[in-house]
């Protein structure tokens, strides 16, 4: 069965400083992978997605992930983050109807 | 604007007292899903549908069951709560069509507490 894992629990970063969150799958076959982002008390929201193609995604809000298959990663990564962007970021991999979710890294913005 | 909208918002029941949850959805996706969130946790799937087929997991009490009457609604019965299951309760739908996988986009949550 496929898994996520986002190695780091609480980032924090200043305002307008690059980022980088990290997920790691484990996933036999050609992995789909999502991230989404959840605001306090919402549901969430996908900021990108890969399927095949290009390695290299392009999402909302300025989002970017590069996926390498390799080691297995998909990287989120922004080049300077607002204070709007702090809230809760999940890694998904999915299988058919089956996605399975990493456990999340919360993002604290300093100003 | 197509959406997966949950009603309540916010639910307060009481421990052992029956309780349901409401999704529905204007994207018309034939795919639709049940999630618990607890506080600081990765979403975790409870069951979904395709389109009338149900699909539990395996680790889902048998406390908890779904109904889906038709296309755009979805409810989640919990048939007596306990204090354990208070959490955020997300649903999501998606498209789906033999071989691909497409994702799903979630409402804003029912925020159940048991007291």
């Amino acid at each position: 069965a496929q898994s996520v894992t986002q190695p780091d629990i609480h980032i924090t970063v200043s305002e307008g400083a690059s980022l980088e969150l990290r997920c790691n799958y484990s996933y036999g076959a050609t992995p789909y992978l999502f991230w989404y982002v959840q605001s306090p008390g919402q549901g969430l929201q996908l900021l990108l997605k890969y399927f095949s193609g290009d390695t290299l995604v392009q999402g909302i809000k300025g989002f970017e992930a590069e996926f390498k298959r390799s080691q297995s990663s998909f990287n989120l990564r922004k080049p300077s983050v607002h204070w709007s962007d702090a809230a809760e970021y999940f890694c998904a991999v999915a299988n058919n109807n089956d996605m399975r979710f990493g456990a999340g890294t919360r993002l604290t913005v300093k100003p | 604007d197509a959406m997966v909208i949950q009603n309540p918002r916010y639910q307060v029941t009481q421990f052992g007292k029956p309780v349901t949850l409401s999704c529905s959805q204007t994207l018309n996706h034939n795919v639709m899903y049940w999630y618990q969130q607890k506080s600081s946790q990765a979403p975790k799937l409870l069951f979904h549908y395709y389109d009338k087929d149900f699909n539990n997991e395996a680790d889902t009490p048998d406390n908890f069951q779904s109904r889906r009457p038709n296309t755009s609604f979805c409810f989640l019965d919990i048939r007596s709560p306990g204090l354990g299951d208070a959490a955020m309760y997300l649903c999501a739908t998606s498209r789906d069509r033999a071989g691909q996988i497409y994702e799903q986009y979630f409402g804003p949550g029912t925020r159940l507490t048991v007291t």
